[in-house]
């Protein structure tokens, strides 16, 4: 049982550039969400995912797009690479936000923007 | 706008040396307050999940309470394996997890 898989650990972008974050979670939880978490700043929601095919924007999403097409996988993407989007990005599962279990996060991707 | 305090920022503590750290609260709706631990290079672990003023969990050398208020989570003779960043968050009636930024928690040997 993996849990919550992020990959990459580590990458470092040129400001324009774009890229995908992949999370992927074998515990057939419906809820999925992506957090950045920054030095003196609790984490903060950027989109989260209720179920297959349906997405929402959480407090920072603007820079930021996601898909939803299968209940275990949950993408990232970085359209056009920016210096404030340099943080460590985490993404979380749960069986139901309804009755919150608990999430389960992944161990991160710390992202540089040069 | 939903909110959440958590004092102090860092605490050092001596092995066995017992204490609190507090998660001060505002929500519209409080759904639940939720505590976690984060190490250094992980992702946060979930701890407990409180749900109403009163309320208490255990586990192990940990207890969180609940207050209208504000949670408390009280450490009793910690290791040096407790030390770690301690986050509280709180899920209001929008389902939004609105997180702290955390209390870093050292025990000295």
């Amino acid at each position: 049982n993996a849990g919550v898989t992020q990959t990459p650990k580590f990458q470092v972008l040129k400001t324009g550039q774009s890229m995908t974050l992949q999370c992927a979670q074998d515990m057939n939880h419906e809820y999925m969400s992506w957090y950045r978490q920054d030095p003196g700043m609790g984490l903060r929601l950027i989109h989260y995912s209720v179920g297959a095919g349906i997405t929402d924007q959480g407090e920072v999403p603007n820079g930021y797009n996601v898909s939803r097409s299968t209940t275990e996988d949950f993408p990232l993407r970085l359209l056009s690479a920016a210096p404030s989007q340099t943080s460590v990005y985490f993404c979380a599962s749960s069986y139901s936000r309804d009755r919150h279990y608990g999430y389960t996060f992944g161990s991160g991707t710390r992202l540089t923007v040069v | 706008e939903d909110q959440v305090t958590q004092s102090p920022e860092a605490l050092r503590l001596q092995e066995g040396e017992s204490s609190s750290l507090n998660c001060s609260y505002t929500v519209s709706g409080l759904r639940g307050l939720f505590w976690y631990r984060q190490d250094p290079g992980k992702g946060p672990e979930f701890l407990f999940t409180l749900y109403s003023a009163g309320e208490e969990k255990e586990k192990e050398r940990l207890k969180a309470t609940l207050t209208k208020k504000e949670s408390f989570l009280h450490i009793t003779a910690p290791k040096p394996e407790d030390s770690a960043t301690y986050l509280c968050a709180v899920q209001g009636s929008n389902y939004k997890l609105t997180f702290g930024k955390g209390t870093l928690l050292t025990v000295n040997p």
